[in-house]
């Protein structure tokens, strides 16, 4: 157990619908990163959060955004969703920021339908 | 551009043995690696990490080395057991804190 926690572990949703996933850090961890995990992608890096201030983009679509709220946990919504948007989504967290392990958390797993 | 792939995607492996995971990154700035591994259904769990510093590191039962002049990075792991078996991925931190993942390799251990 990394400590790390999402919820919920399964999603099953439409096309054309948003949701929201939620990540509660390792206690201390100020960082909280989202990756999405999907077959033909492999683990692909979304955001970087520190402390609740965004620091770095990656592959995110414009219709993903994520927060990091002032108890550190974070949520990553997903919107218009599409079928293409079914994956793992994982959360991590490292204690600062750059060039330090991340622990992830268990996943949420998305299909849409 | 930056990238991070393994060599090969699947390894077989008999209890016991030792195995070695390989894994090629491309970017010469990179200056932090993890290894991680993946059961399924669960997320990326670390196993060992190593810096541009250092060209070896143990860990309980894993040695990570690092070669930074053919940008080469591997994973042993000594007596290998059937709990060993899943996905393995190497990662690099070189461009801010993004972790930027290999494609991973499926560790299966034959009793």
């Amino acid at each position: 157990d990394s400590g790390v926690t999402q919820t919920p572990k399964h999603l099953i949703t439409a096309t054309g619908q948003r949701v929201t996933l939620r990540c509660s850090p390792r206690s201390g961890d100020l960082s909280v990163y989202w990756y999405q995990q999907s077959l033909d992608q492999g683990l692909q890096f979304l955001i970087h959060y520190y402390n609740g201030e965004e620091r770095a983009k990656g592959n995110i679509l414009e219709r993903f955004s994520a927060q990091q709220f002032p108890d550190l946990h974070s949520e990553l919504n997903l919107s218009s969703l599409e079928l293409g948007d079914s994956a793992l989504y994982f959360c991590a967290s490292s204690q600062l920021s750059r060039g330090e392990t991340q622990y992830f958390g268990p996943g949420t797993r998305l299909l849409v339908l | 551009g930056e990238s991070v792939g393994l060599h090969l995607p699947t390894l077989s492996v008999q209890e016991g043995d030792n195995s070695i995971i390989n894994c090629a990154y491309s970017n010469s700035a990179s200056d932090y690696f993890i290894w991680y591994k993946q059961e399924s259904g669960k997320g990326p769990q670390f196993i060992i990490d190593i810096r541009s510093n250092m060209d070896k590191r143990q860990g309980q039962r894993v040695t990570v080395l690092l070669n930074k002049t053919v940008k080469h990075l591997s994973l042993q792991i000594a007596a290998t057991q059937p709990g060993d078996s899943a996905v393995y991925f190497c990662a690099e931190n070189s461009s801010g804190s993004r972790l930027t993942f290999g494609e991973g390799t499926q560790l299966t251990v034959n009793p």
